[in-house]
Formats: structure tokens, sequence, C-alpha cells
């Protein structure tokens, strides 16, 4: 079975520039999930989707982030304009009816 | 608010030594599952254990052991006869019923050498 997906694993990328991450959750899980992570904070929620509808985004840093669920399959995360404190690792999970979350790989962000 | 706090930061362990990691809870609801995640050195986090707030029963996983007490509000963790590969970064998590918005504690770094 796959696992939650997200691409890239890496991005390095210029302050200023834009930064979409993805996501593919787990096939029939319900719950969506944007975390983030860093040394000083460590792990965030940043946002969660349920049944595809955005429930909680009071995590979301300040409005360059923003993030959507077109369908049951995919989200992303935007982060527009990219400042170097943004740089962390991203991850995305998914669950089922508000059981355990499962993880993706996560990406791994520099913004220079 | 929920929180979670792992007073342990980091935790230094020779091979084959037992280790308990803590973790200790804050919620107002009465109703509330908690979690312990491991994240190994190559970064996934791995989900271990769910535990719902109705059922204080020790659950026992091969070498992994759980004690939930809600007297005292605390899921410790242990692991039995440790091993090399043990060695991540394991976090306990709190969500209330009824929220997703899972908290975690700050985390545990599990060192074990051979």
């Amino acid at each position: 079975d796959a696992g939650v997906i997200q691409s890239p694993r890496h991005e390095v990328t210029e302050m200023g520039q834009e930064v979409t991450l993805r996501c593919k959750p787990i096939s029939g899980h319900n719950s969506l999930f944007w975390y983030r992570q860093t040394m000083m904070r460590g792990l965030e929620l940043l946002i969660y989707f349920n049944n595809n509808v955005p429930i909680d985004d009071s995590g979301m840093p300040e409005d360059r982030f923003s993030a959507k669920m077109p369908n049951a399959s995919f989200s992303t995360l935007k982060i527009q304009p990219s400042e170097p404190r943004d740089s962390a690792v991203y991850f995305c999970a998914s669950s089922f009816d508000g059981n355990e979350q499962f993880f993706g790989p996560g990406t791994r962000l520099t913004v220079l | 608010a929920q929180k979670v706090t792992q007073a342990q930061t980091e935790i230094s362990v020779v091979e084959k030594e037992d280790v308990t990691l803590d973790c200790v809870y804050e919620t107002r609801d009465t109703t509330y599952y908690l979690f312990w995640y491991k994240q190994p050195p190559s970064g996934e986090l791995v989900f271990l254990i769910r535990r719902n707030s109705f059922d204080e029963q020790n659950e026992i996983s091969g070498r992994y052991s759980w004690n939930f007490q809600k007297s005292t509000s605390s899921f410790n963790f242990t692991i039995t006869a440790s091993q090399v590969v043990d060695s991540a970064v394991y976090f306990c998590a709190l969500s209330e019923l009824g929220n997703n918005d899972m908290r975690f504690g700050a985390g545990t770094r599990l060192t074990v050498k051979p």
C-alpha cells in the first residue's frame, strides 16, 4: 500500500521565490494535515482539512502561506514570497475519522 | 488547551539496557487520544501506538511497552533490551475527541550505543 506521498523531497530556492509543496494522502483517508518541523519550534500543525475543507488554519504563520485541497487525493502548501526563516521540513499527514495520522517522508525546504 | 511535556530532551544508553521515555499531558477533556511516534535519523515519522483515554491497560509489543496512568496524566514508553536501531527521536502526542489538532511534545532523542 502506498503511504502518504510528498513532493519534492528537497527544495532549495532563493528568497522571494514562490514555493509549492505537494501531498497525496493515503487513499480513503478523509483528513489531511500540514506540519512544519524546525529545531527551534519542533513540530507545528499549520493547517488541516477534513473532507477537503480547511478546518483549522490557525497555525499558518502568516499570509505568505496558503494551502488548498481541490480533491480528496491532492493538497498543496504554497509559500509566496518565501523567506529564509521558512526553511524547515514540511510534513503532510493523513488519517481516517480522527484516528492515528500517517506521515509522508517530508519536504526539506531551504530558502537562501 | 491540550499540552504534552516530554521532560527528557536526550537520553543515552548502552545496548541491551532498558530505557523509559516519559510523557506527561494536560487536557480538560475526559475523552482523548495519546500517541507515540518514532523519528529515526532518516527523518520520517513512524506511528507506534494510539491509546484512548478509557483504556488504561498497559500495552506490550515486542520490546516496546506503554504505561498509561490517568491519575498522573502520564503515558510512558519503555524499550526493553534496547538496540542501536532504536536510536531516534520519540514524540508523544495528544488529541482531544472531535479535534484533529494533535499536539506533539518536544521529543526525546534516544541514542543507543553499541
